[in-house]
This record gives structure tokens, C-alpha cells and sequence, in this order.
């Protein structure tokens, strides 16, 4: 079974517009931690923002927010203000486990997500 | 912002070479790991590490080997190069000791295997 799902192959938005990029996990585990990232069409991995399972509030970094329904176990980016240069895929992660377990830090990415932002 | 580094960037190379994929970093990072990424497909770990001597498989089968002498070096290999390794890999590390535990990548290298 898919442990992270991006229903979105590709998004559009117009420059200055706000998008959602769409993620669904799933584990059963109860520690985990969600991940963003966004790959130029360069190929680097740029990490964008964190989201762990018993955070309370939905994390932001800039111009970026998620928005995280964990009954629903939905980790949605939320781009405010896109801007030429967020065209890029973008891949949502899935860390399981607690910290100092054999397999913690193991990243599970989803299909990815490629966004075009219209001038 | 991480200092992770991979070499070459680019390397096309004939079928049945030996091949060496450099990844270092500087950040001091216990934890590190090769990713294997076909154009426009997600990421599958095909190795990682959580310290000097001790090497992993992930969860993707792959014929390279790893090695971790030094804590800031994490390089791969193919003894013998196929055009079925053609792919991007991209090394990533990350701090143990960090509850986020977040991974930063290098700029990958993308082989192809004529």
C-alpha cells in the first residue's frame, strides 16, 4: 500500500495566486514526521518545511504553510503569494518511527507534484 | 543551510566500467544516505548509514555497494555499470541528535550508461 499519496501530477497557478499541493499518508505508527520538498528542474532536493505528529499547530516557514489534518492523515503545502521561480516538482516525505530506533530517519516520498507558475 | 557535496555532477559512461559516486558532507552528520530517482518518479532509498562502519540497504534493491570510513564521506560504487543504472542519485544526511531529524540533499549526479 502507498504510504504517501500526491493525487496531483501536475498544478497550475497564477504568479501573485496562493496553491495546495495535496499529500495523504498513512502508518500506523504514532511518531512521525511529514516532510516537504521542492526540486528544481536542476535536481537538487530543497527541504522546505516540517511537520511532526504531535505538533500542535501547523507549521509555516515563509511563504510556505501546511496544513495538517491528522485525523484525515493529510499533509497539505499551502505556497502563498507563488512567484516565478516555485515551477518545480515537489515531493512530500513520511518519516516513521521514534528517534534512536534502527529504522528512524528513513524518508517514504510520494509520486511528487509538478507545479507551473503562469506569469 | 547544508554543505552536502556530490561528484560528478554528470557522468556518462560505457557499459561494464567501474564507477565511484562521491558524497561528502561537512555539517559533522551521523546519518547518511544514497537515493536512486528515475526522471520525474519519487525517491527510493537504495542505501544509508548511521555512522562510520555501518552500512544498510534500503528499501529499493540495488546492485552498487557503499562504504563509511569517515564520518563526512558516504561514497557509492558499480562495479560494473549497466544501462539499467542509468538514474539520478542524490545523497543526503542528516543530524541524529535533531528531533526533526530533517535530511538535506547534494545537487545528485546523473548517470547514464550507454
Amino acid at each position: 500500500a502507498q504510504k504517501i499519496t500526491q493525487t496531483q501530477p501536475g498544478m497550475f497557478v497564477q504568479e501573485k495566486e496562493a496553491v495546495t499541493l495535496d499529500c495523504t499518508y498513512d502508518t500506523s505508527d504514532p511518531s512521525y514526521g511529514l516532510f516537504w520538498y521542492k526540486q528544481p528542474s536542476s535536481g537538487e532536493m530543497i527541504f522546505l518545511i516540517y511537520q511532526g505528529s504531535y505538533d500542535q499547530q501547523n507549521a509555516t516557514e515563509g511563504r510556505y504553510s501546511l496544513n495538517f489534518q491528522k485525523a484525515r492523515k493529510s499533509a497539505n503545502l499551502v505556497i502563498s503569494a507563488s512567484q516565478l521561480g516555485d515551477s518545480a516538482m515537489y515531493f512530500c516525505a513520511m518519516r516513521e518511527g521514534n528517534a534512536g530506533g534502527t529504522s528512524y530517519g528513513k524518508l517514504t516520498f510520494g509520486q511528487g507534484t509538478i507545479l507551473t507558475v503562469h506569469p | 543551510e547544508a554543505d552536502i557535496y556530490q561528484t560528478p555532477r554528470y557522468l556518462v559512461i560505457g557499459t561494464g566500467k567501474k564507477i565511484t559516486l562521491e558524497c561528502s558532507q561537512t555539517m559533522g552528520h551521523d546519518k547518511m544516505y544514497w537515493y536512486q530517482q528515475d526522471p520525474g518518479m519519487e525517491l527510493h532509498l537504495i542505501h544509508y548509514s548511521y555512522g562510520v562502519n555501518s552500512t544498510e540497504k534500503g528499501d529499493l534493491s540495488s546492485e552498487s555497494t557503499v562504504s563509511r570510513i569517515r564520518t563526512e564521506h558516504f561514497p557509492l560504487t558499480l562495479e560494473s555499470a549497466r544501462p539499467s543504472h542509468t538514474s539520478q542519485y542524490l545523497c543526503a544526511s542528516s543530524d541524529q541528535g535533531y528531533s526533526t531529524d530533517t535530511q538535506y540533499f547534494g545537487p545528485g549526479t546523473r548517470l547514464t550508461v550507454l
